[in-house]
């Protein structure tokens, strides 16, 4: 069974500064996706990540994914407040279509 | 830029009624997905959906739960009795399709709060 881990849970930064939260999963798994979710609202989807070494940065959000080891990290360069929102990841099961498994999403909270 | 609409938004009912939630994917999307997520709590997977029947559902989606696409633009979620545990966001979710599978990204909507009391 897939499981999928972030840490850390919770995220308290100062803008400015970098961090980096990790995702990691159990089985093989041919796709990855961060979301970004703000209080009582819907998944906006941040990232794709479909093979080993996949990179992609949008802004200060750069994803990676390395599928030998199994995980994922969310890097957040200089951070600002409007960045402050709950971060998941999830993971596709090889094979399984598109049935994703979340993580316990990171709670960031940037303060000025 | 096309987008999966759900209906309603926030939905009070009492315990034991039947509510059905309603969404409307994206039109030329083949995947069609019910997930769940309880207040401060992970997003949670119920149920998959292509070709007129169900291809997954998880441990959550029992026998009180349904769903079904009763035209070519509607997938409903029904709960036939509802109980207080299933006070949640759910949210419905569509993906296209090429070569016949899943190509697996997923477009969320901006979905539906149940509150049972």
């Amino acid at each position: 069974e897939l499981k999928v881990e972030q840490n850390p849970l919770f995220l308290s930064m100062q803008e400015g500064k970098n961090y980096t939260i990790y995702c990691n999963y159990s089985t093989t798994s041919d796709r990855l996706y961060w979301y970004r979710q703000d209080p009582g609202k819907s998944l906006e989807s941040l990232f794709v990540l479909l093979s080993n070494g996949a990179v992609k940065q949008e802004g200060r959000l750069m994803a990676s994914l390395d599928t030998k080891a199994r995980l994922s990290t969310l890097h957040i360069t200089a951070a600002v407040h409007d960045l402050s929102a709950t971060y998941f990841c999830a993971v596709v099961e090889y094979n399984q279509g598109g049935k994703l498994i979340f993580g316990q999403g990171t709670e960031l909270s940037v303060k000025p | 830029e096309p987008e999966v609409t759900q209906t309603p938004s926030h939905q009070v009912t009492q315990m034991g009624q039947e509510v059905i939630l309603r969404c409307v994917p994206i039109s030329n999307h083949l995947y069609f997905y019910w997930y769940r997520q309880i207040l401060g709590q992970k997003v949670e997977f119920l149920v998959s959906f292509y070709n007129n029947e169900i291809s997954e559902k998880s441990e959550i989606f029992d026998d009180q739960f349904s769903v079904e696409r009763p035209d070519g633009s509607n997938f409903t979620l029904k709960i036939r009795s509802t109980k207080l545990e299933d006070s949640a966001m759910y949210f419905c979710a569509s993906s296209g399709a090429s070569g016949g599978r899943d190509t697996g990204e997923l477009f969320f909507g901006e979905g539906s709060r149940l509150t049972v009391l």
